[in-house]
Parts: C-alpha cells; structure tokens; sequence
C-alpha cells in the first residue's frame, strides 16, 4: 500500500539555523509533491508544490527538492525563526486536482 | 486573500444525529474536497468534487456521508447518523491547480 513517511516526529533546533524535513514515500508515483504548515486547531496553509520533472522550488526562506529516484523530498527553512515553528506536512498526488496523500507530518520547534 | 470559509467552527452532536457541515470554497475555484483529521493522526481525505459530481471518494467516505453544493457558492458535507468515532476535524478545501486552500475548519465532537 502506498506509504508516506517523514522522517521524524519532531525536530528542535536553533534560530537562525537551517531546518531540514525530509518526506519519502513507496508504492506511489506521485506526479506532485506538496508541502503544507498546519498550525494547532487550523487547516493545513500550503507552501509550495513541485512537480516530477523538477529538482528544486524556491521560494523566500524555502527551499524543496524532489528526487523520484530516491523517492524522497527534502524541505528547506533557511534563517530559521521562531515564528516557523509549526507542524509541516509533505502530501502527494497524482495530479495537481487530485486528491493529496498526506504523511503523519515533521513537528518543528525553533528555540531562541 | 481569498480564503474558504467554514461554519460552524464547532459543532457537538448526539451520536445517532444528523449533523451538516458548510463550507464556501474561493469562487474562481473548480475543484472541491473534504478531508478529516482525527485527535492526533494525519490528515485523511474523504471526498473531492468538481463539476457538479463526486469525482473520488476513499473508504471512510461511506453511505452515512453525503455531499452537496445547493447553489453556486456553498459546499455542504453531511453526516446522516454520527458515531463516535466521526469525532474529528473536518476542513474543507478548493483547489484551482496550484495547491489547495484550506479552510479553518469544523470540530466536530459526538457524544
């Protein structure tokens, strides 16, 4: 079946570093891979989405990549700050209106 | 900036009640879902409509649930007889083809 992991539960680390979530998923060929912030009680806020057949997407202090050979996508905060601390989840898809697969999600704390 | 809207933002319930959920999705917008989230778990998909029509719907999304959209703007999801375990957020998204908005959501608690 098709499974979607993040690498880990949470992660803390200091301001001003870079924060790096990493999203890899099986037995799935996902034409699209999306990665959303859900704050507590809210909806998930979309961030970027980046299709197969591109590497990399910026945009401001983000970064993603997207390796269908690896089956994997990294996703970037650089200058990292504590307003960035948030649930970030990686969701894919096969088109971009289809439904989107999301993983259980990367938890990040950005301490002072 | 556009935004989908949901009411009410919480809704406690009578297990065997009928409980409707609404949503007015961004109105440029084609494509509409339903996804859950129960207490500590991932975000689940329920059911996405485009076009007047239920275009996929998962395994959750069984004969207790329904959706609909009355008129030109609202986007309704109903629950005919809850259980307890229908006890969950529901957000409601819409899509145009770049990322979805989500709305706030509606917690939904079954008693």
């Amino acid at each position: 079946s098709q499974k979607i992991e993040q690498n880990s539960e949470a992660l803390n680390i200091q301001e001003g570093k870079t924060a790096t979530l990493t999203c890899n998923y099986t037995n799935y060929s996902p034409a699209y891979l999306q990665w959303y912030r859900q704050d507590p009680g809210r909806g998930p806020v979309f961030l970027l989405l980046i299709r197969e057949n591109e590497k990399e997407k910026r945009k401001e202090r983000l970064k993603v990549t997207f390796d269908t050979t690896l089956k994997q996508s990294l996703f970037h905060i650089t200058a990292s700050q504590p307003a960035d601390s948030a649930t970030y989840l990686c969701a894919l898809s096969y088109s971009s209106a289809s439904k989107i697969i999301f993983g259980s999600g990367t938890r990040l704390s950005i301490r002072p | 900036e556009p935004e989908v809207t949901q009411t009410p933002s919480h809704q406690v319930t009578q297990m065997g009640q009928e409980v409707i959920l609404r949503c007015v999705p961004i109105s440029n917008h084609l494509y509409f879902y339903w996804y859950r989230q129960i207490l500590g778990q991932k975000v689940e998909f329920l059911v996405s409509f485009y076009n007047n029509e239920i275009s996929e719907k998962s395994e959750i999304f069984d004969d207790q649930f329904s959706v609909e959209r009355p008129d030109g703007s609202n986007f309704t999801l109903k629950i005919r007889s809850t259980k307890l375990e229908d006890s969950a957020m529901y957000f409601c998204a819409s899509s145009e083809s770049n990322g979805y908005t989500f709305g706030s959501g509606t917690r939904l608690t079954v008693v």
